[in-house]
């Protein structure tokens, strides 16, 4: 499979604690925003979506936050598994046509 | 319903040689778009196409093409080949494109010798 990331920021967690993945995003016209979780040999996977007019948004074992005062985005994963371990990224995009631009990605080491 | 699907799923060329990607997107997506993924810059947007037009085109050199069919199936073409290119090119579909989540295949990594 594919090596993704050599240089990415890594976050390491106990197996059953919470994570929380950090984004930052520069663009002040985007208004949807979106968190992909990537698994070694295979192509991103959707997480959760969140649009600019909502600051939080819940999925299963997931949560999206959303500051758009200082342009912050963050995915909380609740009790974290060993099934976790993967790259995040979020990704950004203005209204319109316009295509989604990726962050670099954050690595989610889960430890048994 | 079948996922986006990608052929082949590696390959191997030399500088010089060109290369052609298929992607085939989920069945009733209009919009396909092509990314670039390498270790040090990440997913880098090569091209989206809506209904055999191309709509949105990334900051890559023309060497990079792509086109897409009737039937919404897409290819991708990587002419006169350069180490640089050596990554995952992943394929994308989604609906209408826009503020939509896209559905990505697992890509064709392509090794460039």
């Amino acid at each position: 499979g594919e090596s993704v990331g050599l240089h990415l920021p890594t976050l390491s967690v106990q197996e059953g604690d919470n994570s929380i993945i950090n984004c930052a995003y520069s663009n002040s016209a985007s208004d949807y925003f979106i968190w992909y979780k990537q698994e070694s040999g295979k192509g991103p996977q959707f997480i959760i979506d969140i649009r600019s007019n909502m600051d939080k948004r819940q999925g299963q074992r997931v949560t999206v936050l959303l500051n758009k005062t200082v342009k912050h985005l963050s995915l909380q994963i609740a009790a974290t598994q060993p099934g976790d371990s993967a790259v995040y990224f979020c990704a950004e995009n203005e209204s319109g046509n316009t295509p989604l631009v990726f962050g670099k990605g954050t690595r989610l080491s889960v430890i048994a | 319903k079948a996922g986006v699907t990608q052929t082949p799923r590696y390959l191997i060329k030399t500088r010089g040689q060109q290369v052609t990607l298929s992607c085939s997107p989920i069945s009733g997506h209009r919009s396909v778009s092509w990314y670039q993924q390498t270790p040090g810059q990440g997913l880098q947007f090569l091209f989206e196409y809506f209904s055999e037009t191309q709509r949105n085109k990334g900051n890559f050199p023309g060497r990079f093409s792509g086109r897409q069919f009737s039937n919404s199936r897409s290819e991708m073409n990587v002419s006169t080949l350069e180490l640089g290119d050596s990554a995952l090119y992943l394929c994308a579909s989604s609906h209408h494109g826009g503020n939509e989540k896209l559905f990505f295949g697992s890509g064709t990594q392509l090794s460039v010798l």
